[in-house]
């Protein structure tokens, strides 16, 4: 596989669930991203990773938990959900954090929460 | 806040016709970029524009740059059926800093 995978594509999840989305990268990348996209808002930046630390972290819920196991794996964990979390989360990587460069996306999860 | 404001945020046209989105940021840049969304998948990068830029072309695509009016325009020409998606233009500051503007969603009509 090339890219960036993200599972599981689709998550219907009630407001008491514990679930997790996972998303891949096989580029090498040093830098990965967790954006949310909620319809008519403008992509919003949850978390960032580089070489596996976290070096961004924008207000975000703490039922919404991130792990980064290594600089290939990226998870989000997520806890006690709200039906305003539902919409469209995004990974992405990119060689290095602050480097100017393109951001690889993956094909989204699509979250519903009940 | 440096966001990207798209212009216009959606536009329809007939296919062969050409497709122009307008792109409005508020503070200095490094880079901008451009991305297409298909519905309900991932953005794709299309282009790369350097602040010492002022155009560059890709395909049918042509990105230009205006620093001092602080703008970028996109122009896809001679549009298809599946250039259908959304296009957002991305400002990356000079700390590295990326910031997506709301999107144009572009109708192509076969």
């Amino acid at each position: 596989e090339t890219g960036v995978t993200q599972t599981p594509r689709h998550l219907v999840m009630g407001m008491t669930n514990k679930k997790s989305l996972k998303c891949e990268q096989h580029l090498g990348h040093n830098a990965m991203y967790w954006y949310k996209q909620s319809a008519k808002k403008p992509l919003e930046l949850m978390f960032v990773y580089s070489l596996e630390e976290r070096v961004e972290n924008n207000s975000v819920p703490s039922r919404f938990s991130p792990e980064c196991p290594n600089s290939s794996h990226l998870f989000l964990h997520l806890h006690t959900l709200q039906p305003e979390d539902s919409a469209l989360y995004l990974c992405a990587s990119s060689q290095d954090w602050g480097a100017h460069g393109e951001l690889f996306f993956g094909e989204g999860s699509r979250l519903t929460v009940l | 806040s440096q966001q990207g404001e798209e212009d216009p945020q959606a536009l329809s046209i007939q296919e062969g016709e050409n497709a122009t989105m307008n792109c409005s940021y508020k503070t200095s840049i490094n880079n901008l970029q451009w991305y297409r969304q298909n519905s309900g998948r991932g953005l794709v990068h299309l282009i790369l524009i350097r602040s010492n830029e002022r155009e560059k072309h890709s395909g049918r695509l042509r990105v230009t740059l205006d620093t001092s009016k602080k703008s970028s325009s996109l122009l896809i020409t001679a549009s298809r059926a599946a250039d259908t998606a959304s296009y957002f233009c991305a400002t990356v500051s000079n700390t590295g800093k990326l910031i997506f503007g709301q999107g144009t969603t572009l109708q192509v009509k076969p």
